[in-house]
């Protein structure tokens, strides 16, 4: 079975710094995608990157980008330029990306970070 | 548009009661997904529907009871909750994996805050 590892349960930044939040995650699997969400205390869980596997290339979205390195098993999110309204927990997650009995709609969870971003 | 709604926002409500929670999307999604979760918890996955069917049931008690009526629409139906039962609710929705071979990604909605007295 598939597992995420969030080892950070917190972590501060300063505006306009940059952080790093880690996620580790463990399968035997060679194909699979790896997300990263954000959810403010507005509650909502809002997709702020996705990588796919096969891709060597690391995704970026605006201020946001990974640092996806799939021997070690590591999927790292670094946010630049922090602003106040990234201040959420963030959840690191997996899923397989092939169809076996189902097991493709299901999002393994990491037990999240916590992001303080101070003014 | 990638937005998911879900109706109510907060619910109160006793443990003899009935309710039901709404979920709704209009992006194509043909997979909905019930969570639950507790603070500082991640999600955890109750209930799947793919193509209006009843996918993963995750062993759910039964006092918590799915409904896809179309393949835009998810309900969930709640009768005598527990206490333990207070959380947040949340739908999500993807492609199904029948239609490309994988699921692609969910999208959540703002979630329903459940409060059982």
């Amino acid at each position: 079975a598939q597992t995420v590892t969030q080892s950070q349960p917190e972590m501060s930044v300063q505006e306009a710094e940059t952080v790093t939040l880690s996620c580790t995650y463990d399968t035997s699997e060679s194909d699979y995608y790896l997300f990263w969400y954000k959810q403010p205390p507005s509650r909502q869980m809002i997709l702020v990157i996705r990588q796919e596997a096969y891709k060597q290339q690391n995704a970026t979205e605006n201020r946001f980008s990974v640092n996806f390195q799939k021997a070690a098993k590591s999927f790292s999110l670094k946010i630049s330029d922090s602003q106040l309204g990234d201040a959420a927990m963030y959840f690191c997650a997996y899923r397989t990306f092939h169809d076996m009995g189902g097991s493709n709609y299901k999002l393994t969870f990491g037990k999240g970070t916590l992001l303080t971003v101070n003014p | 548009d990638t937005e998911v709604t879900q109706t109510p926002k907060h619910l109160v409500m006793g443990m003899t009661n009935k309710k039901s929670l709404k979920c709704e999307q209009h992006m194509g999604h043909r997979a909905m997904y019930w969570y639950k979760q507790k603070a500082k918890k991640p999600p955890e996955l109750m209930f799947v529907y793919s193509y209006e069917k009843l996918s993963i049931n995750e062993s759910v008690p039964s006092r918590f009871s799915p409904e896809c009526p179309n393949s835009s629409l998810l309900n969930l139906h709640l009768h005598a909750l527990q206490p333990e039962d207070s959380a947040l609710y949340l739908c999500a929705s993807s492609q199904a994996a029948e239609a490309s071979g994988t699921t692609d990604t969910q999208y959540f909605g703002p979630g329903t805050r459940l409060t059982v007295l």
